[in-house]
Parts: structure tokens; sequence; C-alpha cells
């Protein structure tokens, strides 16, 4: 049974970075690309990046272009999302998500980020 | 990027009811259009991919069709499980843009 399980949000300073991971399993993670997306409180789903089966392509909303960074460690069945310079914008639950159309599409549970001062 | 314009935004309906959800692409993106249900606090899950199928353990009463850049959700016989939010999706190419959401209400 495909499972992905987020941690590592909270609440963070604007400005400041926070890494948020994503565990996989029931599937071959290294099979298939991965991807963030993101929900403000109250507001719609909003595709935040994309990273290859093998890491070597990656993609960014305009949004966070610049400052998140995609990765993938396929030995030990983890996404990560590496978030600098956040803005209050940036507050939302973050879901992983495996975007397969099809029996293999699979959500995390969401990991809530606060941007606050 | 694809732009997905979902209507209406929002509507309210009773349970046994039929409704229609209607999902416009800005361009054309043959099939490759999924739809998720939402329920607060929870993942979306998909209901229908590529524009038709039906995924698996999803019930009979949710369909959908169309083409291109036009595509509708259906729901027959709603019942109080499906009040939720309804997303479009298109996976025709990268960044993969959602629609902004219709909310079905009980009416």
């Amino acid at each position: 049974q495909v499972h992905l399980v987020e941690s590592g949000g909270g609440v963070v300073q604007p400005g400041k970075s926070l890494r948020l991971s994503c565990a996989a399993s029931g599937f071959t993670f290294s099979s298939y690309s991965m991807h963030w997306v993101r929900q403000a409180p109250g507001k719609g789903l909003e595709w935040v990046a994309l990273t290859s089966y093998d890491g070597t392509h990656k993609y960014y909303a305009d949004s966070v272009k610049g400052r998140f960074t995609v990765s993938r460690d396929n030995s030990k069945n983890t996404l990560y999302l590496q978030m600098n310079s956040l803005r209050s914008e940036d507050t939302a639950v973050y879901y992983c998500a495996t975007l397969r159309a099809g029996p293999a599409d699979c959500w995390g549970q969401g990991t809530l980020v606060t941007v606050s001062s | 990027d694809i732009q997905l314009t979902q209507s209406p935004s929002s509507l309210s309906a009773s349970v046994g009811d039929r409704i229609t959800i209607a999902c416009r692409a800005s361009q054309s993106i043959s099939i490759y259009l999924n739809w998720y249900q939402q329920k607060p606090g929870k993942a979306p899950k998909l209901l229908i991919y590529a524009a038709s199928s039906l995924q698996s353990g999803v019930p009979s009463r949710f369909s959908g069709s169309g083409s291109a850049t036009d595509f509708t959700l259906t729901i027959n016989s709603l019942q109080p499980e499906d009040f939720a939010t309804y997303y479009c999706q298109q996976t025709y190419n990268t960044p993969p843009t959602f629609g902004q959401g219709t909310k079905l209400a009980i009416k």
C-alpha cells in the first residue's frame, strides 16, 4: 500500500529556513517522480515543486523559485523540501504527492508551515 | 503555464440531486485532466483520471467527460459524504496546475 508521511513543519520567523521531509513506503520510490503541493489556509491547491525519479530534473513554481529546493534520497525512500527566505505567504499545509493518474496516486497527510514573527 | 478555470466556484445542492462541475483549460490538454475531492483537514483524493477513468474504489455515481479544453465532473444522486471541495488538475505539461476549486454545500 502506497504511503507518504510528511514531517518538519512548524512555526518559523520570516526570512528563516525550514526543511520538510516525506517518508515513502509501499512502492518503488526510486521509480517515481515526486511533487510538493501546498494549500494556504482557506485557499486552493498550489503545486510547488517536482523532482524526477532520479533527482536529475527539478522544476519549481515561480512563487518559490530561487528560495526552495527539492531533493530526494532514494536509499532512504525520502523526499525533501528545503525552504529558505520564508515569507508570510508561504504559510500553508505542505503535501508530498506522487500525482500519478490511476492507482499509484498518493498524497501524504500534510504538514503545516506557519511563517510568523 | 496552463490555466484551469472551474465553474461554478460554489454550489448548493440536496441529497439525491445530480450536479455537474465544469473545468476549462486555457489550451488543449487532450485528456490529461484529473478530478480530486477534498474534505476539510484532509488530503485531496483522486476520483477521476484521464478525463473519464474512475479511480479504483470510487463510487460509480462519479463520472467525468470531456477532452481538449472542456471537461465535466458529474455526480449522480448526491450522498451526504459528497459535500466537499472539488478540484480539476492537468498533467499535460509541467507545472501540473489545479483549478481554483468548487465548493459543494448542502442546500
